[in-house]
This record gives C-alpha cells, structure tokens and sequence, in this order.
C-alpha cells in the first residue's frame, strides 16, 4: 500500500476552515485516497473519499492534485465538535478489505 | 438506522484468560472488520470477514481469532491474554463490494488486562 505523511498536529480557529495536507508520493493508478476521523473514545469516522477528481460531501472537501501525490482535506467551517484526529488513507481498489491507519493528525479547533 | 454494536463496552481480564468479543454490523452488511488500538501501535487491522469467511488476515498471533456467522454477527477471541492485549477493540462493517464508500466503526471494547 503507497504510505501517507500528515503533520502531527494543527490549529484552527473556530468558523475557519481546515486545511489538512496529506502526502502520498508513492500513490498508484488503482488507489483512492479515504479520510477518517476519530473524536476522543469514539470509533473513526469515515469522512469522504476520491480518485482524482475533487469531491465534495456535507463534512468536507477533498482537493486530489493532479500527479495525485498529494491531497488536501478542507472543513469549511470548523466548530469545537471537529476536534479530532484525521487519518488520510491510501487503499487500493481491489480485493484488499482493510484499511491501513498511519499516526494521523490532531486537529484541535479553538474557540 | 442502527449502527454497529458492540459487546461489552469494557472489560477487565486476568493475564492467561481468554475473551470473547462481540460485533453486531447494520442491517445489511456482510462485511465485518477488526481492529485493535493501543496508543504505542495505533490502529491496527486484525482480520475481515464476508459472508462466514475470512478475505483477510492481519499479523497478529494466533492467539487472535474470530468467525462470523450466517446473520454477519462476528466474535473474536483472545486466548491466553498477556498485558499487552489492553487495547480498544474496533469493529467496522461495510456492504463489502470494492465501490463500498466506507467503512461505519462501532464504539468498541475497551479491554484492561491485569
């Protein structure tokens, strides 16, 4: 599976929007890039997912540049309840039934 | 609808016992997925199920073992547990095609072994 890199942490102010860069240099034709999420005790989340175009769904924004080495994942509008960690996922699409979880980034949104 | 349910929410073991875990997926998923998180390991990806049989397999020891059965509920068991198998235990369903768009987590189990 192609790796990720994200930064460990981030802040944003509260009715910002998010901007959370994923790097996945290694990313190959057949592999979509997937976002979760997981709030403190809770399961993840999952959040949206692309290919190559840009997607857009009533979470978030996910923004695929085109040589597909790296994404963006935008909360238009962060509020407190966005605090969380978000994995950026690479996964094939094929016969692999798991997702690969890196470390992740905490986003820590302030009032 | 209801989402994924899982059995117990906490749990505390004795090193050498064993445990048993359960999943209920939603309605209509035939795919079950675990996964154990520990703050040094992070997430990590156990085994899937689909339809009664396993598609996946992750590298843990065979200590690890689950089955799923014809209504899609899944268990896993731990035998002989050792301190480290204190862990949240995820459980994740989907429809299981390869278009799916996710996977829906349940809260999971929280397993203290002392």
């Amino acid at each position: 599976d192609a790796k990720t890199t994200q930064p460990p942490s981030m802040d944003c102010a509260e009715g910002r929007a998010a901007n959370l860069p994923c790097n996945h240099s290694t990313i190959s034709g057949n592999e979509y890039v997937y976002w979760y999420r997981q709030i403190h005790s809770q399961g993840p989340q999952y959040i949206i997912h692309g290919l190559k175009n840009n997607e857009t769904n009533e979470m978030a924004s996910l923004i695929i540049t085109e040589d597909r080495k790296s994404s963006t994942l935008i909360l238009p509008h962060a509020t407190l309840r966005d605090t969380a960690v978000y994995y950026c996922i690479v996964r094939p699409r094929s016969n692999d039934y798991k997702l690969s979880f890196g470390a992740g980034t905490t986003v820590t949104v302030r009032a | 609808k209801a989402g994924v349910t899982q059995t117990p929410r906490y749990l505390i073991k004795t090193r050498g016992q064993q445990v048993t875990l359960s999943c209920s997926p939603i309605s209509g998923h035939r795919s079950v997925s675990w996964y154990q998180q520990t703050p040094g390991q992070g997430l990590q990806f156990l085994f899937e199920y689909f339809s009664e049989t396993q598609r996946n397999k992750g590298n843990f020891p065979g200590r690890f073992s689950g089955r799923q059965f014809s209504n899609s509920r899944s268990e896993m068991n731990v035998s002989t547990l050792e301190l480290g198998d204190s862990a949240l235990y995820l459980c994740a369903s989907s429809l299981g095609e390869l278009t799916n768009y996710g996977y829906t987590f349940g809260s999971g189990t929280r397993l203290t072994v002392v």
